[in-house]
């Protein structure tokens, strides 16, 4: 069925290092993707989005991939900081609906 | 401006009982959300409400779920009778109107419900 998931569940990185989160997403119709983050205790805040007109959106110190070849999604942090530590979500957005389908997450620990 | 409230934020009940979660959103926002969120998972989504009439309610488990908007504003969410199963964190959010194919949602902080 239509789903969004992620690679890896757990990705630890040294803080100042770069931050790579994947996502892949199963329904080649969906048009617009979005990032989400959520702190412990938390609703997900969110991040940055994509339409699918497009392969790169930056923000500030982040960065989102689309390659819509593969139907890949990935999250880019720069300079990664001990606030960065949280739970990241992918979601896809099903073109003629205003809903998002959330994948399962990737917790991002930052190790000082 | 003020972000999506929800109350209680924890709540423990046993199972077969009732309860019931509220929800207010960011003024002046058309559509509202409820999520179930269980542990380690991401949220999925149970009802859509554009105004007062509903969207999508297809994932809503309607033999013991139930969700109102009255007025378009404040949105209740009810599970009765509960089961062990339905321990999740319950999140609302809301949006305004979409804005050509950008869509932001805004997230309250949820109620966490544990079923004993």
């Amino acid at each position: 069925g239509e789903s969004v998931g992620l690679h890896l569940p757990t990705l630890s990185v040294q803080e100042g290092d770069n931050s790579i989160i994947n996502c892949a997403y199963s329904n080649s119709a969906s048009d617009y993707f979005i990032w989400y983050k959520q702190e412990s205790g938390k609703g997900p805040q969110f991040i940055i989005d994509i339409r699918s007109n497009m392969d790169k959106r930056q923000g500030q110190r982040v960065t989102v991939l689309l390659n819509k070849t593969v139907k890949h999604l990935s999250l880019q942090i720069a300079a990664t900081q001990p606030g960065d530590s949280a739970v990241y979500f992918c979601a896809e957005n099903k073109i003629g609906t205003y809903k998002y389908i959330f994948g399962t997450g990737t917790r991002l620990k930052v190790l000082a | 401006e003020a972000g999506v409230a929800q109350s209680p934020r924890y709540k423990i009940i046993e199972k077969r009982q009732s309860v019931a979660f509220w929800c207010n959103p960011i003024s002046g926002h058309a559509t509202l959300y409820w999520y179930q969120q269980i542990l380690g998972q991401g949220p999925k989504l149970l009802i859509q409400f554009q105004n007062n009439g509903v969207v999508d309610d297809s994932q809503l488990p309607k033999d013991r779920f139930s969700a109102e908007r009255l007025k378009g504003v404040d949105s209740t969410l009810k599970i009765q009778p509960a089961k062990l199963e339905d321990s999740a964190v319950y999140l609302c959010a809301s949006s305004p109107n979409p804005r050509g194919a950008r869509f932001e949602q805004y997230f309250g902080p949820g109620t966490r419900l544990t079923v004993t």
